[in-house]
């Protein structure tokens, strides 16, 4: 069984679309959170949420939504498609939120704008 | 500003040869400290963790990594590299800020090795 999934895997779309990414985890963890990983594989969170409620927020573009229908699932809508949107999203999962908890990810999604 | 630097972009060694990659962290106190690693086309998978206690910590794969307060380090280590170790490893930091909790990751280190 997969801990945290992704999907799609890979998504290829154009300059002005809107797109969404779905994570969901089976491991009964209260956090969830989005990372950006950049050409340069520089990682960066963009949001954090536990139990449904959002605590992280980093400086992100208001494009990018983070959804949380329950504790499970963690989905990030984007909207108006940059192309310095480019880059691999991972979602990840802990048992709580806080520094001293390990963080289990998904295997990504590469986006490609065009 | 808190950071965390992997000052070696690339590292190549050959299988069998002992490894060490180096992690600096810009801190006022001791953060939680982290090492990831990345393998191509997957997520991240935690090798180690430091809290506190003991400064070298045992992990996974057969890595082991010591954290050193006087340095702000902590490097990665293993004694003999197998080949499928070759991946990108990250170090991270967990620390409080303001009452939030901020995870910070490194550049990362890309590993090669050579058979």
């Amino acid at each position: 069984d997969t801990a945290v999934s992704q999907t799609p895997k890979y998504l290829v779309t154009q300059m002005g679309n809107d797109k969404s990414i779905k994570c969901e985890q089976n491991l009964g963890h209260d956090t969830m959170y989005w990372y950006k990983q950049d050409s340069k594989k520089f990682l960066k969170i963009m949001f954090s949420y536990n139990n449904k409620e959002l605590i992280i927020n980093e400086t992100v573009p208001n494009r990018f939504s983070p959804k949380s229908p329950d504790k499970a699932h963690l989905n990030l809508h984007i909207n108006s498609l940059e192309l310095g949107d480019s880059a691999v999203y991972f979602c990840a999962s802990s048992q709580r939120g806080g520094v001293r908890y390990e963080q289990y990810f998904g295997p990504g999604t590469r986006l490609t704008v065009t | 500003a808190q950071s965390v630097t992997q000052p070696d972009i690339h590292i190549t060694v050959s299988e069998g040869a002992s490894l060490e990659l180096r992690c600096n962290y810009s801190y006022g106190a001791t953060p939680y400290l982290f090492w990831y690693v990345q393998s191509p086309g997957q997520g991240l998978q935690l090798l180690l963790k430091y809290f506190s206690g003991d400064t070298l910590v045992q992990g996974i794969k057969g890595f082991e990594a010591e954290f050193k307060r006087s340095q702000s380090s902590f490097n990665l280590r293993k004694p003999s590299v197998h080949w499928s170790d070759a991946a990108e490893y990250f170090c991270a930091v967990g620390l409080l800020l303001s009452g939030t909790y901020k995870y910070i990751f490194g550049t990362g280190t890309r590993l090669k090795v050579l058979a």
